[in-house]
């Protein structure tokens, strides 16, 4: 079946523009993860959603990153005024319902903040 | 709170040698273990994953990895390395409240001819 899908797969912006990026889930997934991969700060977790329950948000760098999960699937990841440390490849992950089910990664966006 | 360390941002090993990646972690409760493998411009891809069940674990494309309580490591092995196994490896753990990743910084394996 399909994987988890990411778009766009390149951005490029200038500082202090906002920037939304997508992920479509695998189809049925329940749980949806947040991550960053930059050269400075290596994988880290930004936000996660588990159904209907509040995101944990714990991994959000500033008040500048938001995201929500429309309907139980889709994602958008919200950077508002982006700063040049923001360019990373921002990866999302989704995992079905069980506490050992894998996390399958989408591509990824690779954002540059000019 | 928890974390990974991976010994040796870069390894290189020559075709058909054995491949050795070293991960160690720390956790507070018991965890839950992964190795996932990242070709260059593409996303993660796991190898395996370790949930409590058997402490040896086999993966993908010939990859196994062996959980130590008493030593806190989940060191990631291949008998014969292959061309194609050049990528860069992390290593994760895991301990509940939702799953999140915590990652290592990452090994670049390098197979040589």
């Amino acid at each position: 079946g399909a994987g988890v899908s990411q778009s766009p797969s390149n951005k490029v912006t200038e500082k202090g523009k906002d920037v939304e990026l997508r992920c479509d889930p695998i189809s049925g997934h329940t749980a949806l993860y947040w991550y960053r991969q930059s050269l400075g700060q290596g994988l880290e977790f930004l936000i996660y959603f588990q159904g209907n329950s509040a995101p944990d948000k714990s991994g959000l760098p500033s008040d500048r990153f938001s995201a929500e999960r429309t309907g139980g699937s889709v994602s958008t990841l919200t950077i508002q005024r982006t700063q040049q440390e923001d360019s990373a490849v921002y990866l999302c992950a989704s995992r079905g319902r069980g506490s050992t089910d894998t996390q399958y990664f989408g591509p990824g966006t690779r954002l540059t903040v000019l | 709170a928890q974390s990974v360390t991976q010994l040796g941002s870069h390894v290189s090993v020559s075709e058909g040698a054995l491949v050795l990646l070293r991960c160690n972690y720390s956790s507070s409760v018991p965890p839950y273990l992964f190795w996932y493998v990242q070709y260059p411009n593409q996303g993660l891809q796991l190898l395996l994953k370790y949930t409590s069940a058997a402490t040896l674990v086999k993966g993908i494309n010939g990859f196994e990895a062996e959980f130590k309580k008493s030593e806190t490591s989940f060191h990631l092995t291949k008998p014969s390395a292959h061309m194609s196994d050049a990528a860069e490896y992390f290593c994760a753990v895991s301990t509940g409240g939702g799953n999140k990743l915590t990652f290592g910084t990452g090994t670049q394996l390098k197979v040589e001819l």
